[in-house]
């Protein structure tokens, strides 16, 4: 079983919808939690950054943890074209290092305009 | 902003060729990392550096080695490359461990 699980997609919406991206996991020890956006022929960006459970908004950009059911999200209201992209999750627990970094494979996203 | 410079965007090598990626950072970050990303693979550490002149192997370390004689500079070094590991190499960079990670552009490099 693979630490992160992640839906490849891909998944199109049209503009001005709301998307939801999923990741699973299973190590409980996890409790830094990121979500990375990656361009087509660029780096990963970091886009969210969560400690532990709960919720974490910036902008259009809603990040939800869910420790209980091992599971994370990433809402994005009023999508863009400019959003499209391939979306990363990734987790560590923090103490053991950022070379204990899991990702996950990546949904790609395209919004139609 | 962090910034973290990969020397090469596109880069394409014979089979059997010696190849350096090279990466540099800004930041005065202590850890430095080099991944591959492949299709339906993601992401896969190949070697990291905690501190100058430090190296550790990651998850798939074999066909690579790496060089780290300054803090801002990380090179990924293919000894003698071969066909597999045509791929997308990215670099990253992070002051503290438990900290995210700041990647560079990427190198996609071909070797035919």
């Amino acid at each position: 079983q693979k630490e992160v699980e992640q839906d490849p997609g891909p998944l199109s919406v049209p503009e001005g919808a709301i998307v939801s991206l999923n990741c699973t996991y299973s190590n409980s020890a996890f409790q830094y939690f990121m979500w990375y956006r990656q361009y087509s022929r660029k780096g990963p960006e970091l886009l969210m950054y969560t400690y532990s459970s709960g919720n974490k908004e910036d902008g259009r950009f809603t990040a939800q943890v869910d420790k209980s059911s091992k599971y994370i999200s990433l809402f994005i209201r009023d999508s863009q074209p400019s959003d499209s992209a391939t979306y990363l999750c990734a987790m560590n627990g923090g103490q053991t290092g950022a070379n204990n970094l899991f990702f996950g494979t990546g949904t790609r996203l395209t919004v139609i305009p | 902003d962090v910034k973290v410079t990969q020397s090469s965007r596109y880069l394409v090598k014979r089979t059997g060729e010696k190849v350096f990626l090279e990466c540099v950072q800004d930041m005065d970050h202590e850890n430095m990392f080099w991944y591959r990303q492949d299709p339906g693979l993601g992401l896969r550490l190949i070697y990291f550096s905690y501190d100058v002149k430090m190296k550790e192997k990651g998850d798939i370390p074999e066909g690579y080695s790496v060089s780290r004689e300054k803090k801002e500079r990380f090179s990924l070094i293919l000894e003698s490359a071969s066909t597999n590991q045509t791929s997308m190499y990215l670099c990253a960079s992070v002051r503290d461990r438990g900290s995210p990670l700041h990647f560079g552009n990427g190198t996609r490099l071909t070797v035919t």
